[in-house]
């Protein structure tokens, strides 16, 4: 099985800073990956698909990158509505994994 | 509009079983793969199954196998999950997951149903 280690799993940030958070998958995935977020006692959202492709309708502050076993979800200027937590996903192979979760907190 | 529904949640001691429904208002609900994703009270997502497109292909997360069993309708436009065999740790908000809906443009989104609670408490 794939695990998805994804850090940090909860941080404070200001508005208007940016931030970054990893995941790191356990064997190659190519570009399998997908980052969600959810707002406490909502369904999950996807902002990037394919690892780095901006989700139609997602600010483009939000940006992702990597390939292989590293990928990062950027937020180039944190605003009040993403506070949030975040979540990787791989879609590789079977069974499909998360990572644990960043909670994006407000300082 | 396009959406998913799920229904069919509720209170259930250990042992029991369950059945949870997924509605799905899309076209050509018989060409996409579906999704079970659950969220224990303040945890985080777990994948928990998949099947094909036609019901031929199906896969589950390890905690699962042997208890639950995921199925669909496609004249019904319905997923389901039978769950049997219910165990306090399955206690979740259950979420049927769509990972690619393709809109009249061929842009790719994803939706998810709006979650059912699952407990299971004596």
């Amino acid at each position: 099985d794939i695990q998805m280690t994804q850090s940090p799993s909860s941080l404070s940030a200001s508005v208007g800073d940016r931030v970054t958070i990893t995941c790191r998958a356990s064997q190659g995935i190519r570009n399998d990956l997908g980052w969600y977020q959810q707002i406490p006692g909502k369904a999950p959202k996807r902002l990037i698909y394919g690892a780095s492709n901006l989700q139609s309708g997602v600010p483009s502050r939000f940006s992702g990158s990597g390939s292989g076993t590293e990928f990062t979800l950027t937020i180039s200027s944190l605003q009040p509505e993403d506070f949030a937590t975040y979540y990787c996903l791989q879609h590789n192979s079977y069974p499909r994994t998360f990572g644990q979760g960043t909670k994006v907190e407000i300082k | 509009q396009v959406q998913l529904v799920e229904s069919g949640g509720g209170v259930v001691q250990p042992g029991r079983s369950l059945r949870l429904s997924c509605a799905a208002s899309i076209s050509m609900f018989n060409t996409y793969g579906m999704h079970w994703v659950r969220q224990a009270p303040g945890k985080g997502l777990e994948w928990v199954a998949t099947i094909s497109y036609d019901g031929s292909t199906k896969y589950y997360v390890e905690s699962v196998k042997g208890r639950f069993t995921i199925s669909r309708d496609n004249s019904k436009n319905t997923l389901y999950l039978q769950m049997n065999s219910l165990r306090a740790e399955d206690t979740a908000v259950y979420y049927c997951f769509l990972r690619n809906f393709y809109d009249s443009l061929r842009r790719a989104f994803d939706l998810w149903g709006q979650g059912t609670m699952v407990t299971v408490s004596s």
